[in-house]
């Protein structure tokens, strides 16, 4: 299994719908998780950090199953704004790296 | 606003160039990291510092040279490049392992 594992999309959904995505990780003594945005042509921002089971905040909702190994981003009410790539990122499998490990990202469009 | 600043936001340069591309950070963060990221590509780590040491190259061909001076401070000096290598180079600080902060890139092209 890689370190982290992204569904690429895209995810088209119109707009007020939920959106789910999940995000798969190797290193099963991995503390602290985060999801961050990123917009076309522009740097990642975090959006949420993840570090017991779950973290809510307004419409973006994260939680995290240890059991599976997985941790899912939920957003409600989807927005035209919330258009861009979401990157899932865990600590490093190597526990002699000190990085963050990136997901490739999940691209969601949200349409009118 | 991030905290992390890059110079320039914007780089061309030919082949048989020497550029170098700044980072800083205000946010009293201990780790600084150079990314790439080319057009729609995910993120590749190319360099770690913590604490000024360089702890991480992750196979960076000798044309990208970084230096950190200290640790609000972090440059990658460019040489002889390729045209595969424009793309947009990001900046990031954090607390050792912790959430990084992104700098908003330079995005560089060259010739």
């Amino acid at each position: 299994r890689k370190e982290v594992e992204q569904d690429p999309g895209p995810f088209n959904v119109p707009e007020g719908a939920t959106v789910a995505f999940n995000c798969t990780y190797s290193n099963s003594a991995s503390q602290s998780f985060f999801w961050y945005r990123q917009d076309c042509r522009k740097e990642p921002k975090l959006l949420m950090s993840v570090y017991s089971s779950g973290n809510e905040d307004g419409r973006f909702t994260a939680q995290l199953n240890r059991a599976s190994q997985y941790i899912s981003l939920l957003i409600r009410d989807s927005k035209l704004s919330d258009s861009a790539t979401y990157l899932c990122v865990v600590p490093p499998l190597d526990t002699g790296r000190r990085a963050l490990t990136f997901g490739s990202g999940t691209r969601l469009q949200v349409q009118p | 606003e991030t905290g992390v600043t890059q110079t320039p936001r914007h780089l061309v340069m030919g082949m048989t160039n020497k550029k170098s591309l700044k980072c800083e950070q205000h946010l009293g963060h201990n780790a600084m990291y150079w990314y790439k990221q080319s057009a729609k590509k995910p993120l590749e780590l190319m360099f770690v510092y913590n604490f000024k040491e360089q702890t991480e190259n992750n196979s960076v061909p000798s044309r990208f040279s970084p230096e950190c001076p200290n640790s609000s401070h972090l440059f990658l000096h460019l040489h002889t490049l390729q045209p595969e290598d424009s793309a947009l180079y990001l900046c990031a600080s954090s607390q050792v392992a912790g959430e990084q902060f992104f700098g908003p890139g330079t995005r560089l092209t060259v010739l």
